[in-house]
């Protein structure tokens, strides 16, 4: 079965601090895809990332860089000067892959970290 | 482009009743998956949708069911209604063509029974 930990309830930063929120994944699967999403108060999920199990490299997108290491399961998240607008609610979510064309039809996703950046 | 439509925003609803939410996907996208979103139980796969067909459910009661109409519009029921399906209803569409791509979710639907 698959399991997606992110052991961070609730991180409270101050404006300009780097965050970086963490995320555990566990899956039998060979190939599969990790997410992160951001959800404001108003509820609604917004994509923030893709990537498949066979891309390890690193990215970095403005504020917004990410850490995926396979050896650990892991991928991680972090916001570089964080500002206020970023409070939300970050998920991480992992996706199986159906047979060797399919495409991803189930999110599972970890419970989310409450982030919080004061002024 | 418009972006994946749901309503009703809201809903209040009484035990024992049944309710009918509806998604709207991304034009040309032909996947919609519904999830529910509890503080408990955080967010929980329903069933997904691909042309129509229902491709995956997830574990919900039979209470919990849904259809997808040739426009790739979806509609998920909950019948007989209980306290604990009070949640935010999200639904996420997707080409879900051959290529994995992310879901795009709409604003949900925030039912409340009591």
């Amino acid at each position: 079965a698959q399991k997606v930990t992110q052991a961070q309830t609730e991180i409270s930063v101050v404006e300009k601090e780097d965050v970086t929120l963490d995320c555990v994944y566990e899956t039998r699967d060979t190939t599969y895809y990790l997410f992160w999403y951001k959800q404001p108060p108003s509820g609604e999920l917004v994509f923030l990332i893709r990537r498949n199990s066979f891309d390890e490299q690193n990215e970095i997108s403005g504020r917004y860089s990410w850490n995926f290491q396979k050896s650990t399961s892991s991928f991680n998240f972090t916001i570089t000067a964080s500002q206020v607008v970023d409070s939300a609610v970050y998920f991480c979510a992992l996706s199986e892959v159906r047979g060797s064309g399919g495409s991803n039809y189930k999110l599972t996703f970890g419970k989310g970290t409450l982030l919080t950046v004061n002024p | 482009k418009a972006g994946v439509t749901q309503t009703p925003r809201y809903l209040i609803k009484t035990r024992g009743q049944q309710v009918t939410l509806s998604c709207s996907p991304i034009s040309g996208h032909r996947s919609v998956s519904w999830y529910q979103q509890t503080p408990g139980q955080g967010l929980q796969f329903l069933f997904e949708y691909f042309s129509e067909t229902q491709r995956n459910k997830g574990n919900f009661p039979g209470r919990f069911s849904g259809r997808q109409f040739s426009n790739s519009r979806s509609e998920m029921n909950v019948s007989t209604l209980e306290l604990g399906d009070s949640a935010l209803y999200l639904c996420a569409s997707s080409p879900g063509g051959v290529e994995v791509v992310g879901y795009t979710f709409g604003s949900g639907t925030r039912l409340t029974v009591v």
